[in-house]
C-alpha cells in the first residue's frame, strides 16, 4: 500500500512569490493534515482537512491556505512568501476525522525562499 | 493549552543497549492519545508507538515500549536491543481531541554507537 506522497521534494522561490505543495494521502483516508518544520520552531500544526473542508487551523496568516479535492489530495498554498517560511512542509493522513486516527506522514517538502 | 517537552535534547546508546527517552505533557483533559514518531536523516516521520490514555496497559511494538504515567504527565520511550538504524531524531506528541493537531515536543537526537 502506498503511503503518503508529497511534491514536488524541493522547491526554491524568491520573497514575495507564491508557493504551491501538493499531497496526496493513504488510498481510503479522508483527512489532510499540513505542519511546518521550521529551524528553531520545531513542528507547528499549520492545516486540517477533511471531506474537502478546512476543519482546522493554526496560528498562521491567511497568507497561507489550501485546499482538498475530491480524490483527498490536498494543496498547500502560501502567498507573499518571506524569509522566515523557509522550512519542511510535512503533510499527514488519516482514515477520517475522529481523533482517535493515527496520523501518517509523508516525506515532505522542502521550501526555500531565497 | 497543551504542551509538550523533552527534556533530552541528545542521547546517545550503545548498539544492543537500552535506552530511554523521556517526555512530559500538560493538558486538562481526561481522554487523550499520545505518540512516539521517529526522524532519521530522511526526513520521513515515521510512527513508533501509539498510547490511549483511558488505557492502563503501557503500549508496545517489538523493541519499542512505552512507561505511561497519567498522574505523572509522564510517557518515556524505551528501545532495547537498539540497533544502528534507530538512530534518528525521535519527537513525543500529543493528539489534542477537540481540533485533532498534533503538538509535538522538540524532539531528541538519537545516537548509536556500534
Amino acid at each position: 500500500e502506498a503511503g503518503v506522497t508529497q511534491s514536488p521534494t524541493h522547491l526554491i522561490k524568491t520573497r514575495g512569490q507564491q508557493a504551491t505543495l501538493r499531497c496526496s494521502p493513504i488510498s481510503g483516508h479522508t483527512s489532510v493534515y499540513w505542519y511546518q518544520q521550521a529551524l528553531g520552531l520545531g513542528l507547528q500544526f499549520l492545516l486540517w482537512y477533511d471531506e474537502g473542508e478546512e476543519r482546522n487551523r493554526g496560528n498562521f496568516p491567511p497568507r497561507f491556505s489550501g485546499r482538498q479535492f475530491p480524490n483527498y489530495s490536498s494543496e498547500l498554498n502560501v502567498n507573499a512568501l518571506e524569509l522566515e517560511d523557509s522550512a519542511l512542509y510535512l503533510c499527514a493522513s488519516s482514515p477520517g476525522e475522529r481523533s482517535t486516527d493515527t496520523q501518517y506522514f509523508g516525506p515532505g517538502t522542502r521550501l526555500t525562499v531565497l | 493549552a497543551q504542551t509538550v517537552t523533552q527534556s533530552q535534547p541528545e542521547m546517545s546508546v550503545q548498539e544492543a543497549e537500552t535506552v530511554t527517552l523521556s517526555c512530559t505533557y500538560d493538558t486538562s483533559e481526561s481522554d487523550y492519545y499520545l505518540f512516539w514518531y521517529k526522524q532519521p536523516p530522511s526526513r520521513q516521520m515515521i510512527l513508533v508507538i501509539r498510547q490511549e490514555a483511558y488505557k492502563q496497559q503501557n503500549a508496545t511494538e517489538n523493541r519499542f515500549s512505552v512507561n505511561f504515567q497519567k498522574a505523572a504527565k509522564s510517557f518515556s520511550l524505551k528501545i532495547s536491543d537498539s540497533q544502528l538504524g534507530d538512530a534518528a531524531m525521535y519527537f513525543c506528541a500529543y493528539e489534542e481531541g477537540a481540533t485533532n493537531k498534533l503538538i509535538f515536543g522538540t524532539g531528541t537526537l538519537l545516537a548509536v554507537q556500534p
